[in-house]
């Protein structure tokens, strides 16, 4: 199978800090990962598509200095959540894909709750 | 009028009843059709994977597609307790058309409860 993890899953923290959320691709190499954020009962948000080895594409509204993503390698991308805020507490999704025109695998979310 | 749309329920069953859940689009040039179900707290995981039209059928479930009406279901037969989750459609065009970044377009997912 395709199997994706997330690090950590679960994290609060207080308002001002920044948190880091790992996710990687176990048992495949992900030209592309994704970012989602997820509010209670709402769809999938996405956030922003990294491809590895370049800058990644943010959607519309969302801070790209807010959110940081660094897609370093085959396996691995961070989103660092800069200054955390209330607002900011969400569910963190993370996803990746083998090829271009290749589904995509879901890791199983952080949550992030801050105080 | 948004490029997916689906019911949110939620929609609660019996369990050994056959459950039909449904989403229909306006972008003509999505191609590839996929079902995710989500647990509670949990990322999603991919359910089923189809290409145009068609069904294409995995134990329980049965994924169709109809692209001349824009809609495509995921059929459970026989549904458990354990099928009780969200399910989300989700669908591209790969970017095969000029202008589209082939990122997946999702639906808001159903509610689903299945009552022992």
């Amino acid at each position: 199978g395709a199997v994706v993890s997330q690090h950590p899953s679960r994290v609060i923290c207080k308002s001002g800090t920044s948190v880091k959320i790992e996710c990687r691709s176990l048992d495949f190499q992900a030209t592309t990962m994704f970012w989602y954020r997820q509010f209670p009962k709402q769809s999938l948000m996405l956030m922003a598509t990294s491809n590895e080895g370049s800058k990644a594409t943010y959607e519309q509204g969302v801070e790209k200095d807010k959110f940081l993503i660094n897609h370093a390698s085959l396996t691995l991308s961070t989103l660092t959540v800069t200054s955390a805020h209330p607002e900011d507490s969400s569910f963190y999704i993370c996803s990746a894909r083998r090829g271009f025109q290749e589904t995509q695998y879901f890791g199983p979310g952080t949550r992030l709750l801050v105080l | 009028q948004k490029e997916v749309e689906q019911d949110p329920g939620p929609l609660s069953v019996p369990e050994g009843a056959i459950v039909s859940l449904n989403c229909t689009y306006s972008n003509s040039a999505f191609q590839y059709f996929m079902w995710y179900r989500q647990y509670s707290r949990k990322g999603p995981e991919l359910l089923m994977y189809t290409y145009s039209s068609g069904n294409k059928e995995d134990g329980r479930f049965t994924a169709q597609v109809d692209k001349s009406s824009k809609y495509i279901s995921l059929f459970i037969r026989d549904s458990q307790p354990s099928d009780s989750a969200t399910y989300l459609c989700a669908m591209t065009d790969w970017g095969n058309y000029g202008g589209s970044q082939g990122n997946l377009i999702f639906g808001k997912g159903t509610k689903l409860s299945v009552k022992p």
